[in-house]
């Protein structure tokens, strides 16, 4: 079947820390992968997205690389802001396009 | 505004009650999803619609809940006879293409509350 695990939370960092948010699936076929993020009061957003293996999603800073023969989708971001606190949800689409399976969120708090 | 909107923004029922929450996706979005998401948890799938027909039910819990789009755009989530256990926040997307494996947009959500 298909599943998504990500780093429990909550994550707390410094304004300026390295951030990463671990996240591995489980799916037949070959799926997309995303990063979705709410921020407080906010509907779910897309971040970035990947399609097919080695593809890096960018956006604001954040990248991550699909790794097949990891089955990771890493989030990454050099340098945080007070203003990237919310929770990141990873997530994939099965080759149908049908269903979106979340992970359960990492919530990160970033002080300054 | 040209979002996903969903209504009401919070229902509170008593136990045993009916319930209908509304979706109007952003316009010309062939593909509606509901989703529900319990405390600590990510989203998860309950329905998708390919225009006006649920082409995937497959998550919806029981038969308390059911989920129309007569005319290809505004859905109607009912949950019948509602439990404790179904207070979640429910999650509606849209998106351009029927079986697309690109993004979704989200609306807010309608938290349920069952007392």
């Amino acid at each position: 079947g298909n599943s998504v695990t990500q780093m429990e939370g909550p994550v707390t960092l410094s304004e300026e820390a390295f951030l990463t948010i671990n996240c591995t699936y489980t799916a037949t076929g070959y799926p997309s992968l995303f990063w979705y993020v709410q921020y407080p009061g906010e509907g779910l957003q897309l971040l970035l997205k990947a399609t097919k293996a080695d593809d890096k999603g960018s956006n604001k800073g954040f990248e991550a690389t699909y790794r097949k023969e990891t089955t990771s989708f890493h989030l990454e971001k050099g340098s945080v802001q007070v203003s990237d606190s919310a929770v990141y949800f990873c997530a994939l689409s099965a080759n149908t396009g049908n269903q979106f399976y979340f992970g359960t969120g990492t919530s990160l708090t970033v002080i300054p | 505004g040209a979002g996903v909107s969903q209504t009401p923004s919070n229902k509170v029922t008593e136990k045993g009650k009916y319930v209908e929450l509304r979706c109007d996706p952003i316009s010309g979005h062939t593909a509606l999803y509901w989703y529900r998401q319990s405390l600590g948890q990510g989203p998860e799938f309950l329905i998708y619609f390919q225009g006006t027909g649920a082409a995937d039910d497959s998550g919806l819990p029981n038969d308390r809940f059911f989920a129309v789009r007569p005319e290809g755009s505004v859905s109607t989530l009912k949950i019948q006879r509602t439990e404790r256990g179904d207070s979640a926040v429910y999650l509606c997307a849209s998106s351009p293409l029927a079986g697309d494996t690109g993004e979704l947009f989200f609306g807010e959500g309608s938290r349920l509350t069952v007392l």
